[in-house]
């Protein structure tokens, strides 16, 4: 049973466009969202998260969107530069501890 | 910032040997840490959670026989694959936390370890 799920596999954007990848979950008890980054053969390195009682966060060209009634993160970069082509994955937290439980992940191919 | 170290980063070993992945924090103390598996093209599965000085625990479906973990310091988790066989090829990640630290962004990842077993 996938709780945090990212339904699409991979995403083409051009430079300077904006890249919007997104993420659903099931469970109602996760409080806590977060996307990291991660390029091959490296582990993912936190880029930005949002608390349940927001509905949106940002931080520089990064923005997470929360929409608790559709059970939808999204993550917004603008403008989108190559060096932001990796896989990115949603992260959820249960309100219990720090486990988190991972989406599949998208990868970002952002073409000069 | 806080940095976790893996070694090996890759490691080739023949069917029936055994692993040992180790994960240390660098310039922090965790007294708890995280073992993920990813298959080609997949999520980060979680493994395990592992405690300083206690045994770890592990998520269903883990064999804990099978993936034997040791957390015998603040600053060091080992992975063993015992038995290795070849579907246990894998990407093993480890991430940490730091004493004291709350929330799940101070999670700090390792850059893991490639396990391939011929």
């Amino acid at each position: 049973d996938q709780q945090v799920k990212q339904n699409s596999p991979s995403l083409s954007v051009q430079e300077g466009r904006i890249s919007i990848l997104n993420c659903d979950y099931t469970n109602s008890m996760f409080d806590y969202f977060l996307w990291y980054k991660k390029y091959p053969a490296e582990g993912p390195t936190f880029l930005i998260s949002i608390s349940s009682i927001k509905d949106k966060n940002e931080d520089g060209r990064f923005t997470v969107f929360l929409n608790k009634s559709a059970k939808h993160l999204s993550l917004h970069i603008v403008p989108s530069q190559p060096g932001d082509s990796a896989v990115y994955f949603c992260a959820a937290r249960g309100n219990a501890g720090n486990m988190l439980t991972f989406g599949g992940g998208t990868r970002l191919m952002v073409k000069p | 910032g806080a940095v976790v170290s893996q070694h090996p980063s890759w490691v080739i070993c023949k069917s029936g040997t055994s692993v040992k992945i180790e994960c240390r924090s660098l310039d922090f103390q965790a007294t708890t840490m995280f073992w993920y598996r990813q298959f080609p093209k997949q999520s980060l599965m979680l493994m395990a959670t592992s405690n300083e000085g206690s045994k770890a625990t592990y998520e269903q479906g883990v064999e804990k026989d099978k993936f034997l973990i040791n957390h015998a310091s603040l600053t060091l988790s080992t992975l063993t694959v015992t038995s290795a066989h070849p579907e246990d090829s894998s990407f093993y990640i480890c991430s940490a936390i730091p004493q004291g630290g709350t929330g799940a962004n101070v999670l700090t990842f390792g850059a893991g370890s490639r396990l391939t077993v011929l």
